[in-house]
């Protein structure tokens, strides 16, 4: 079975630029979340999506947003970034809403803004 | 404001010996806590998780202990393996996952 799978797994861009990082979840799985992951800060929640349907959103500005598709398959977006947005950005799925079960995580995706 | 605290940010243990790494927590309104691990280059794998309405759960080598009234949850490994070297998260979840910074345990042969 398939696990999670992130593109691209690196990524280099420049302040003011915008970015789409995508996850495949476990097949089966409808739970998609979100999170950065930075030296200082660990793990942030970012957002979660369950059957297409944004259900939860961490305490981050509205430059980051995504989206779920009929398939499970999820996107997530920066618009403007900022230097501050360097991080590893890591994609969790999950049979069911995250209450449920446990959340297996992807690679991640590390995005290097300059 | 930190709502999962994982005071010591580095751990080192002798091979065959116990780990215990600690967690505190300050939200009351989790349901249950999980305990992750991570590899370099690698997403966070799941290990073993608590209810919060027991205080104890135990798989294979890992033993998790959940006090309420103190808030505080602890995983031990017994016995450590070099294998264990990484860096471990405790996440409780109430709407959505909330980590601790982690804890990078290095198990000495």
């Amino acid at each position: 079975k398939a696990g999670v799978t992130q593109t691209p797994r690196y990524l280099i861009k420049t302040r003011g630029q915008q970015v789409t990082l995508s996850c495949s979840p476990i097949s089966g799985h409808r739970s998609v979340s979100w999170y950065q992951q930075t030296p200082g800060q660990g793990l942030q929640f970012l957002f979660e999506y369950f059957s297409e349907t944004q259900r939860n959103k961490g305490n981050f500005p509205g430059r980051f947003s995504g989206r779920q598709f009929s398939n499970s398959r999820s996107e997530m977006n920066v618009s403007t970034l900022e230097l501050g947005d360097s991080a590893l950005y890591l994609c969790a799925s999950s049979l069911d809403w995250q209450g449920a079960t446990e959340a297996f995580f992807g690679q991640g995706t590390r995005l290097t803004v300059v | 404001d930190q709502q999962v605290k994982q005071n010591s940010p580095s751990l080192s243990v002798q091979e065959g010996r116990i780990s215990i790494l600690n967690c505190d927590y300050t939200n009351s309104m989790f349901d249950y806590f999980l305990w992750y691990k991570k590899y370099p280059a690698e997403g966070p794998t799941f290990l073993i998780s608590i209810s919060s309405i027991k205080d104890k759960n135990e798989d294979g080598r890992f033993t998790v202990f959940l006090n309420k009234s103190a808030k505080h949850l602890s995983l031990h490994i017994v016995p450590s393996q070099p294998g264990d070297s990484a860096v471990y998260f405790c996440a409780g979840y109430g709407q959505n996952f909330v980590f601790g910074p982690g804890t990078r345990l290095s198990v000495l042969p």
